[in-house]
């Protein structure tokens, strides 16, 4: 079966150094790979998406991932965190036609 | 162009009762789909619909169900509310069209549901 796997469900870092949050997953095929955040109280905000192509693809807000075939992983990565990116991430998969599969996310804390 | 709206953001109910969510898609976006997040299962598929049809649907007891009209709006009910219905129902949409590459899902703020 399809699944996501986020290893981290909590980290903190301090503001200006860099960030990774980890994604792997089991899928049949590539697939689809998406990473959205989402605020407290709010609905998810797409950061970026890979489809195919150049693996390491640019998002919003200064996050980029990388994704790795032989790993079966899609980590993002940011390299300075502001306070501003306290919120929680989540990593998701589908394939044409299949619904999305988001993994369980990984809350982030920025601490000054 | 305006983003996805749920309506109402939140609301509460008592078990047993039964509720009804609406989705207003983007316009032009054709595809919705709706999840459920909890802190315990976090973001679970509910079911996706395409030009009034349901298209895939998750692992979820017949007490849900949902339905698109002719202009891509969407509303999903619960019948016979249980305490563990309590979560924040968020739509999504999309302009997926079959055989033309990935689904990319612009979310809505959710609604969220409280039952007592």
């Amino acid at each position: 079966a399809q699944s996501v796997t986020q290893p981290d469900i909590h980290i903190t870092v301090s503001e200006g150094a860099s960030l990774e949050l980890r994604c792997n997953y089991s899928y049949g095929a590539t697939p689809y790979l998406f990473w959205y955040v989402q605020s407290p109280g709010q609905g998810l905000q797409l950061l970026l998406k890979y489809f195919s192509g150049d693996t390491l693809v640019q998002g919003i807000k200064g996050f980029e991932a990388e994704f790795k075939r032989s790993q079966s992983s899609f980590n993002l990565r940011k390299p300075s965190v502001h306070w501003s990116d306290a919120a929680e991430y989540f990593c998701a998969v589908n394939q044409a036609g299949t619904a999305l599969i988001f993994g369980k996310g990984t809350t982030l804390s920025v601490s000054s | 162009k305006a983003g996805v709206t749920q309506t109402p953001r939140y609301l509460i109910k008592t078990r047993g009762q039964q509720v009804t969510l609406s989705c207003s898609p983007i316009s032009g976006h054709r595809s919705v789909s709706w999840y459920q997040q909890t802190p315990g299962q976090g973001l679970q598929f509910l079911f996706e619909y395409f030009s009034e049809t349901q298209r895939n649907k998750g692992n979820f007891p017949g007490r849900f169900s949902g339905r698109q009209f002719s202009n891509s709006r969407s509303e999903m009910n619960v019948s016979t509310l249980e305490l563990g219905d309590s979560a924040l129902y968020l739509c999504a949409s999309s302009s997926w069209q079959v055989g033309v590459g990935a689904n990319v899902l612009t979310f809505g703020a959710g609604s969220r549901l409280t039952v007592l």
